[in-house]
């Protein structure tokens, strides 16, 4: 079983709509998680990270966490074709080990 | 500015024959971390480092060695590379295992 697992995509949104994208992890000691978005020929951005459960809110962008059922989800409104890019979802468990998923491909249609 | 640099960005090599990535931060973090990232296997952590000579293995540290002399430096050694270590390397730090700045890649090419 993989530590992280995310939907692979592509996903593909009309410009100005709600972009929805999920992980579960694996690990329930996972204490911190973390959504990057990477550009095509970039380098991996953070995006935000939570490690309460419930909701995080910056800007457009959404973060969601359940750790009960060891989901969490990004959530970005009024998407934009510049947030056209791969999201990875990565948690921690403590210390610097990290794990992260394959990401999501995301397409914003203009 | 804050930043993380890695050279060489672009390496084509043999297989056996020993080489150095480095990787160089600016922004006095602790912890620092190498990854490879490979078509559907995403981001894998090689090793990391929470402080000066202290350094662990991630999820495939296997053909890989690292040093944390200094604070700012954390150097990728790969002693014989062969062709499954082709790839593209991603160095990052931290401050305390938040967020974390990424360096801009090394693509390398063992042939």
């Amino acid at each position: 079983q993989k530590e992280v697992e995310q939907n692979s995509g592509p996903l593909s949104v009309p410009e100005g709509a709600i972009a929805s994208l999920n992980c579960t992890y694996s690990d329930r000691g996972s204490q911190s998680f973390f959504w990057y978005r990477q550009y095509s020929g970039k380098s991996p951005e953070l995006i935000m990270f939570i490690y309460s459960n419930g909701d995080k809110e910056d800007g457009r962008f959404t973060a969601q966490l359940n750790k009960a059922s060891q989901y969490v989800s990004l959530l970005i409104r009024d998407s934009q074709p510049s947030d056209s890019a791969t999201y990875l979802c990565a948690v921690n468990r403590g210390g610097n080990q990290f794990y992260f998923g394959t990401g999501t491909s995301l397409t914003v249609i203009p | 500015e804050a930043q993380v640099t890695q050279n060489p960005r672009y390496l084509i090599t043999v297989t056996g024959k020993k080489l150095t990535v480095t990787c160089s931060q600016n922004m006095n973090h602790e912890y620092m971390s190498w990854y490879r990232q490979d078509p559907g296997l995403g981001l894998r952590q090689i090793y990391y480092s929470m402080n000066v000579e202290v350094t662990d293995k991630g999820d495939v540290p296997e053909g890989y060695k690292v040093s944390r002399k200094e604070k700012r430096n954390f150097p990728l050694i790969l002693e014989s590379p062969s062709p499954n270590q082709t790839s593209l390397y991603f160095c990052a730090s931290s401050s305390r295992g938040l967020e974390q700045y990424f360096g801009p890649g090394t693509r390398l090419t063992v042939t």
